[in-house]
Formats: structure tokens, sequence, C-alpha cells
């Protein structure tokens, strides 16, 4: 079975600009998280979409958005990106909706940098 | 709120030393706490997971056992290879009132570095 996949893997933009960061989900996998990874803050959490519905948000500014679509493809949008935008974008899916049924399968990442 | 923490790092072994990783949490209820690895330039692998108290994960060597009176799931190996050099995270499954939110909560996470 195919895992997560993301695209770009790597992209860099400038400040001000916006970019849309893609998630392939493992197949028949309904659930679909996305998390930041940066050096200080760690990994947190943005969001989570069950069958197109966000359910859960993490505390990020309005800047950070995100749809997933009825094949359950996922993506992410920042607007307005600022420095502190770089880092490391993971998606992750979950054929379980809840915990304890539930078992994160993460991508590869895409990492963004913003100059 | 809910918490993870983890021990600091890096943690510099020699090949077939013993590795312990602490990792305690606070949390309401009863969550699911796994251990993730990454390597690098990689994503997170699910390296083992328990959900309920005194529930042992383990996988690949490694061992963690959910323990709800010291609020700890330490990692464990009994003897590290060159290859098991990554960083190691502890997470939790949040919850909020009697609902998890299916979001995990991390540790800082922990460098592992294996000398042959």
């Amino acid at each position: 079975k195919a895992g997560v996949t993301q695209t770009p893997r790597y992209l860099i933009k400038t400040r001000g600009q916006q970019v849309t960061l893609s998630c392939s989900p493992i197949s028949g996998h309904r659930s679909v998280s996305w998390y930041q990874q940066t050096p200080g803050q760690g990994l947190q959490f943005l969001f989570e979409y069950f069958s197109e519905t966000q359910r859960n948000k993490g505390n990020f500014p309005g800047r950070f958005s995100g749809r997933q679509f009825s094949n359950s493809r996922s993506e992410m949008n920042v607007s307005t990106l600022e420095l502190g935008d770089s880092a490391l974008y993971l998606c992750a899916s979950s054929f379980g909706s809840r915990f304890p049924d539930r078992e994160e399968n993460f991508g590869p990442g895409t990492r963004l940098t913003v100059t | 709120g809910n918490s993870v923490t983890q021990m600091e790092g890096p943690v510099t072994l020699s090949e077939e030393a013993f590795l312990t990783i602490n990792c305690t949490y606070t949390a309401t209820g009863y969550p699911s706490l796994f251990w993730y690895v990454q390597y690098p330039g990689e994503g997170l692998q699910l390296l083992l997971k328990a959900t309920k108290a005194d529930d042992k994960g383990s996988n690949k060597g490694f061992e963690a056992t959910y323990r709800k009176e010291t609020t700890s799931f330490h990692l464990e190996k009994g003897s590290v290879q060159v290859s098991d050099s990554a960083v190691y995270f502890c997470a939790l499954s949040d919850q909020k009132g009697s609902s998890n939110t299916g979001k995990l909560i991390f540790g800082q996470g922990t460098t592992l570095q294996v000398k042959p």
C-alpha cells in the first residue's frame, strides 16, 4: 500500500506570498491531520479533517487554512507568509476516526522556506 | 492542558548499549500514548503505542509500558545499533472532556546518536 504523499517536498517563497501544500492520504483513510514542525516550537497541531469536515483546529492565526476533498485528499494554505512560517509541514492520515482506534501515518513532509 | 515532557538530548551511546529515553505526561482522562521516530530528512514513523494503563507496546526491540501511577511511558531498548540513530518523540492523544480530539500532543523530541 502506498504511504502518505505530500507535494511539493520543498518550497521557497517570499514574505507576503501565499502557498498551498497538498497531501494524499493512504487509500481508504478518511482522516487527515496537519502538523507544523520547527526547531523552536517542535511539533504543533494545525488541523484535522474527517470526511471533508474540519473537526479540530490548533492555535494558529487565520492565515492558516485547509480543506479536504471528497477523495480524502487535503490541502493547506498559508496566506501572507511570514519568516516564522518557515517549517516542515507534516500531513498524517488515519483509518480510525477516534483514539484509541486511530493511528497516525505521517508523510515525508513539505519543507517550506520563507525569505 | 495536556502535555508531554521528554528528557533532554542528545543521548550518545555506544553500539549494543542499553537505551532509556524518559517520557512523562500530564493528561486528563485516559489518553493513548505513542513513540514516533524521525530519521534525517524524513517524516515521523510510528514505533509503538499503548492505549491503556499497564499496556506494553513493543516493536523492533523497543518497548515502553503505560504507567498511569507515575504518568510515564519510558522508551527502552536492550541493545542499540548505529541504525537506531534518530530523533524520538513521545506523544499522547489529546482529550477535551470525555471525548478525544484526534490531535496528538508531542514532546520536544530526543536525539539519539549511536556510535560504532
